[in-house]
Protein backbone atom coordinates (compact mmCIF):
# COMPACT_ATOMS: atom_id res chain seq x y z
CA UNK A 1 0.00 0.00 0.00
CA UNK A 2 1.14 3.61 -0.73
CA UNK A 3 1.68 5.44 2.27
CA UNK A 4 3.28 7.53 4.65
CA UNK A 5 6.10 6.36 6.79
CA UNK A 6 7.80 8.16 9.85
CA UNK A 7 10.98 6.64 11.83
CA UNK A 8 11.37 6.60 14.39
CA UNK A 9 8.19 6.21 15.96
CA UNK A 10 9.59 7.63 19.81
CA UNK A 11 12.52 9.52 19.97
CA UNK A 12 14.35 10.80 23.46
CA UNK A 13 16.67 13.05 23.02
CA UNK A 14 19.13 14.68 25.03
CA UNK A 15 18.27 18.92 26.04
CA UNK A 16 20.57 20.67 23.22
CA UNK A 17 21.79 17.47 21.73
CA UNK A 18 20.51 17.38 17.55
CA UNK A 19 17.98 14.87 16.38
CA UNK A 20 17.39 14.43 12.95
CA UNK A 21 13.53 12.93 12.08
CA UNK A 22 12.54 10.95 9.19
CA UNK A 23 9.90 10.78 6.63
CA UNK A 24 9.09 8.52 3.45
CA UNK A 25 6.74 8.30 1.10
CA UNK A 26 6.22 6.18 -1.58
CA UNK A 27 3.00 8.14 -2.88
CA UNK A 28 5.06 10.02 -5.34
CA UNK A 29 3.50 13.00 -3.97
CA UNK A 30 5.66 16.30 -5.24
CA UNK A 31 4.49 18.52 -1.82
CA UNK A 32 5.61 17.61 2.06
CA UNK A 33 4.86 19.08 4.40
CA UNK A 34 6.43 19.11 8.67
CA UNK A 35 3.88 20.02 11.65
CA UNK A 36 4.59 19.89 15.23
CA UNK A 37 1.83 19.15 17.89
CA UNK A 38 2.07 19.80 20.85
CA UNK A 39 -0.12 18.22 24.01
CA UNK A 40 -3.54 18.65 23.37
CA UNK A 41 -3.33 21.23 20.77
CA UNK A 42 -3.74 21.19 16.61
CA UNK A 43 -0.94 20.36 14.56
CA UNK A 44 0.89 23.87 13.29
CA UNK A 45 2.99 23.73 10.39
CA UNK A 46 6.65 24.21 10.70
CA UNK A 47 7.96 24.33 6.83
CA UNK A 48 6.89 22.62 3.35
CA UNK A 49 8.62 21.27 0.35
CA UNK A 50 7.18 22.00 -2.85
CA UNK A 51 9.12 20.04 -5.22
CA UNK A 52 12.39 21.38 -4.50
CA UNK A 53 11.36 23.95 -3.23
CA UNK A 54 11.66 24.91 0.54
CA UNK A 55 9.03 27.20 2.17
CA UNK A 56 9.21 28.38 5.77
CA UNK A 57 6.64 29.45 8.14
CA UNK A 58 6.83 33.24 9.52
CA UNK A 59 7.22 31.91 13.02
CA UNK A 60 9.03 28.86 12.56
CA UNK A 61 12.42 28.77 14.78
CA UNK A 62 15.73 29.36 13.26
CA UNK A 63 16.12 25.59 15.37
CA UNK A 64 14.33 23.92 13.03
CA UNK A 65 15.80 22.76 9.84
CA UNK A 66 14.47 20.00 7.05
CA UNK A 67 16.31 18.98 4.11
CA UNK A 68 14.88 17.24 1.27
CA UNK A 69 17.04 15.07 -0.70
CA UNK A 70 14.73 13.16 -3.16
CA UNK A 71 11.19 12.70 -3.84
CA UNK A 72 10.56 10.29 -1.46
CA UNK A 73 12.44 11.67 1.34
CA UNK A 74 12.51 14.40 3.94
CA UNK A 75 13.86 14.46 7.16
CA UNK A 76 13.74 17.34 9.71
CA UNK A 77 16.57 18.65 12.26
CA UNK A 78 16.07 20.16 15.31
CA UNK A 79 19.79 21.71 15.82
CA UNK A 80 19.68 22.35 19.80
CA UNK A 81 16.61 20.64 21.14
CA UNK A 82 14.42 22.66 23.97
CA UNK A 83 11.94 21.15 26.67
CA UNK A 84 9.77 23.14 24.55
CA UNK A 85 10.46 21.45 22.02
CA UNK A 86 8.81 17.87 23.27
CA UNK A 87 5.83 17.55 20.31
CA UNK A 88 4.26 15.52 18.28
CA UNK A 89 5.92 15.57 14.67
CA UNK A 90 3.83 14.96 11.86
CA UNK A 91 4.37 14.60 8.14
CA UNK A 92 2.02 14.77 5.56
CA UNK A 93 2.32 14.48 1.69
CA UNK A 94 0.06 15.92 -1.44
CA UNK A 95 0.14 15.44 -4.64
CA UNK A 96 0.05 18.89 -6.77
CA UNK A 97 -1.63 20.06 -10.62
CA UNK A 98 -4.56 19.97 -11.79
CA UNK A 99 -5.54 16.31 -11.07
CA UNK A 100 -4.95 17.04 -7.22
CA UNK A 101 -7.45 16.79 -4.52
CA UNK A 102 -5.90 18.71 -2.41
CA UNK A 103 -6.14 15.82 0.51
CA UNK A 104 -3.00 16.21 2.50
CA UNK A 105 -1.68 12.24 3.78
CA UNK A 106 -0.58 11.97 6.84
CA UNK A 107 2.22 9.40 9.02
CA UNK A 108 1.73 7.77 12.19
CA UNK A 109 4.32 10.87 13.71
CA UNK A 110 7.48 10.81 15.54
CA UNK A 111 7.05 11.33 19.44
CA UNK A 112 9.94 13.60 20.77
CA UNK A 113 10.66 13.22 24.12
CA UNK A 114 13.77 16.06 25.67
CA UNK A 115 15.13 15.22 28.97
CA UNK B 1 -7.38 34.91 6.29
CA UNK B 2 -8.51 31.42 5.87
CA UNK B 3 -9.41 29.95 9.58
CA UNK B 4 -11.70 27.52 11.80
CA UNK B 5 -13.27 27.59 14.87
CA UNK B 6 -14.79 24.55 16.77
CA UNK B 7 -17.03 24.66 19.14
CA UNK B 8 -16.29 22.47 22.21
CA UNK B 9 -13.05 20.99 22.98
CA UNK B 10 -14.34 18.16 24.97
CA UNK B 11 -18.07 16.34 23.20
CA UNK B 12 -19.53 13.49 25.57
CA UNK B 13 -22.07 11.03 23.53
CA UNK B 14 -23.93 7.97 24.75
CA UNK B 15 -22.92 5.08 22.27
CA UNK B 16 -26.01 4.69 19.70
CA UNK B 17 -26.47 8.21 20.07
CA UNK B 18 -26.18 11.26 17.56
CA UNK B 19 -22.30 12.72 17.18
CA UNK B 20 -22.62 16.36 16.32
CA UNK B 21 -19.20 18.23 16.40
CA UNK B 22 -19.08 21.71 15.15
CA UNK B 23 -17.19 23.67 12.60
CA UNK B 24 -17.25 27.51 11.26
CA UNK B 25 -15.45 28.58 8.92
CA UNK B 26 -13.62 32.13 7.84
CA UNK B 27 -12.44 32.31 4.53
CA UNK B 28 -11.94 35.04 1.82
CA UNK B 29 -12.58 33.08 -0.63
CA UNK B 30 -14.42 29.72 -1.65
CA UNK B 31 -12.82 27.24 0.60
CA UNK B 32 -11.91 23.64 0.62
CA UNK B 33 -12.75 22.14 4.18
CA UNK B 34 -11.62 19.08 6.11
CA UNK B 35 -12.19 16.97 8.89
CA UNK B 36 -9.64 14.60 10.32
CA UNK B 37 -9.84 11.94 12.91
CA UNK B 38 -6.70 11.13 14.94
CA UNK B 39 -6.65 8.66 17.54
CA UNK B 40 -4.03 8.50 20.19
CA UNK B 41 -0.46 8.49 19.33
CA UNK B 42 -1.29 8.34 15.45
CA UNK B 43 -1.35 10.63 12.56
CA UNK B 44 -4.27 12.36 11.58
CA UNK B 45 -7.10 10.54 9.10
CA UNK B 46 -9.02 12.11 6.77
CA UNK B 47 -12.71 11.68 7.12
CA UNK B 48 -14.29 13.71 4.73
CA UNK B 49 -13.75 16.89 2.78
CA UNK B 50 -15.64 19.69 0.89
CA UNK B 51 -14.33 20.94 -2.21
CA UNK B 52 -17.06 22.62 -3.77
CA UNK B 53 -19.17 19.93 -5.16
CA UNK B 54 -21.94 18.58 -3.18
CA UNK B 55 -22.59 20.48 -0.06
CA UNK B 56 -23.34 17.57 1.99
CA UNK B 57 -20.33 15.17 2.42
CA UNK B 58 -20.52 11.95 3.09
CA UNK B 59 -17.19 10.10 4.33
CA UNK B 60 -15.23 7.11 6.19
CA UNK B 61 -16.67 5.57 9.09
CA UNK B 62 -20.51 6.92 8.90
CA UNK B 63 -19.72 10.48 9.06
CA UNK B 64 -20.63 13.24 7.02
CA UNK B 65 -20.70 17.20 6.82
CA UNK B 66 -22.79 19.63 5.45
CA UNK B 67 -21.22 23.20 3.84
CA UNK B 68 -23.85 25.69 4.76
CA UNK B 69 -22.34 28.90 3.28
CA UNK B 70 -25.10 30.98 4.73
CA UNK B 71 -24.11 29.93 8.39
CA UNK B 72 -20.52 29.61 7.58
CA UNK B 73 -20.82 26.56 8.77
CA UNK B 74 -19.05 22.60 8.38
CA UNK B 75 -20.34 20.78 11.18
CA UNK B 76 -19.91 16.96 10.99
CA UNK B 77 -22.38 14.19 11.82
CA UNK B 78 -23.01 10.63 12.30
CA UNK B 79 -26.26 9.16 13.45
CA UNK B 80 -25.62 6.85 15.84
CA UNK B 81 -21.90 6.74 17.96
CA UNK B 82 -20.05 3.60 18.57
CA UNK B 83 -17.26 3.32 20.91
CA UNK B 84 -14.67 3.15 18.00
CA UNK B 85 -15.28 6.71 17.39
CA UNK B 86 -13.40 7.78 20.58
CA UNK B 87 -10.72 9.95 19.52
CA UNK B 88 -9.60 13.78 18.58
CA UNK B 89 -11.43 15.83 15.22
CA UNK B 90 -9.74 18.37 13.68
CA UNK B 91 -11.52 20.67 11.15
CA UNK B 92 -9.76 22.24 8.74
CA UNK B 93 -9.37 25.12 6.08
CA UNK B 94 -5.88 25.10 2.81
CA UNK B 95 -4.59 28.68 2.25
CA UNK B 96 -5.32 29.64 -1.09
CA UNK B 97 -2.25 29.33 -3.64
CA UNK B 98 0.06 26.61 -4.78
CA UNK B 99 1.27 24.99 -1.32
CA UNK B 100 -2.36 24.78 -0.05
CA UNK B 101 -1.12 24.58 3.44
CA UNK B 102 -3.99 23.54 6.26
CA UNK B 103 -5.07 25.57 8.99
CA UNK B 104 -6.43 23.59 11.54
CA UNK B 105 -8.85 24.30 14.23
CA UNK B 106 -7.88 23.41 17.59
CA UNK B 107 -10.25 20.18 17.72
CA UNK B 108 -12.87 18.22 19.57
CA UNK B 109 -12.23 15.28 21.62
CA UNK B 110 -14.79 12.73 21.91
CA UNK B 111 -15.61 10.89 24.70
CA UNK B 112 -18.43 8.05 23.74
CA UNK B 113 -19.93 6.26 27.07
CA UNK B 114 -20.89 2.87 27.06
Amino acid sequence: DAMVIQNPRYQVTQFGKPVTLSCSQTLNHNVMYWYQQKSSQAPKLLFHYYDKDFNNEADTPDNFQSRRPNTSFCFLDIRSPGLGDAAMYLCATRASGSSSTDTQYFGPGTRLTVL
Amino acid sequence: AQSVTQLGSHVSVSEGALVLLRCNYSSSVPPYLFWYVQYPNQGLQLLLKYTSAATLVKGINGFEAEFKKSETSFHLTKPSAHMSDAAEYFCAVNRPGSARQLTFGSGTQLTVLP
